[in-house]
């Protein structure tokens, strides 16, 4: 069981956006701390997608996008690829357990 | 730029202790705020943060393992090494090695391993 709650899924046809959403609680996100979304492509390990809530490192085509209010956060993806079809984690600090946590992933379709 | 890549054994047996290195390039363990960290993924599951060490000694453990874990640093040969004792089937998973730059809750995970994938069993 993650400390933070991903969809297992989401699923959108090429061009469309789609977002996924990572709740978490007052120990993490909601206690302001930030949150990193990470993007494993099949058989590859994670690369850093967006960090700090809304950054993304260069290289990071800007149909990325990041927010967070409140205990959640979302990774919208515009213009769906097929290249875009992977895994995505979210991660942030929790306090009360001193360290990093990820979310559960959820793993993008496109149909 | 910046490179990482694990090492260490394939198989391991229930009760054993499992031994990894991370051997780096592009960057130094003495740099302020730098770190390199240890993060798992059992096959078809999700990540799970194990282990940070900084560029000042300071380490970091993930609650639930503390107990079973030691992370070490060697910077004159650009290596940091983490342990696992008493390793059991449940701890099957591809193991990565992370660059992780600012303090605690600012980190940012920006470069990973390969991974090395570790089977325990008899």
């Amino acid at each position: 069981q993650s400390v933070l709650t991903q969809p297992p899924s989401v699923s959108g046809a090429p061009g469309q956006r789609v977002t996924i959403s990572c709740t978490g609680s007052s120990s993490n996100i909601g206690a302001g701390f930030d949150v990193q979304w990470y993007q494993q492509l099949p058989g590859k390990a994670p690369k850093l997608l967006i960090y700090y809530n809304i950054n993304r490192p260069s290289g990071v085509p800007d149909r990325f996008s990041g927010s967070k209010s409140g205990t959640s956060a979302s990774l919208a993806i515009t213009g769906l690829q097929a290249e875009d079809e992977a895994d995505y984690y979210c991660q942030s600090y929790d306090s009360s357990l001193s360290g990093m946590v990820f979310g559960g992933g959820t793993k993008l379709t496109v149909l | 730029q910046i490179t990482l890549k694990e090492s260490g054994p394939t198989l391991v047996k229930p009760t054993q202790t499992l031994t990894l290195t991370c051997s780096f390039s592009g960057f130094s363990l003495t740099t302020s705020e730098v770190s390199v960290g240890w993060i798992r993924q059992p096959p078809g599951k999700a990540l799970e943060w194990l282990a940070l060490i900084y560029w000042d000694d300071d380490k970091r453990y993930s609650p639930s393992l503390k107990s079973r874990l030691t992370i070490t640093k060697d910077t004159s040969k650009n290596q940091v090494v983490l342990t696992m004792t008493n390793m059991d089937p449940v701890d099957t998973a591809r193991y990565y090695c992370v660059h992780n730059r600012g303090i605690g809750a600012a980190g940012i995970m920006g470069f990973w391993g390969q991974g090395t994938l570790v089977t325990v069993s008899s």
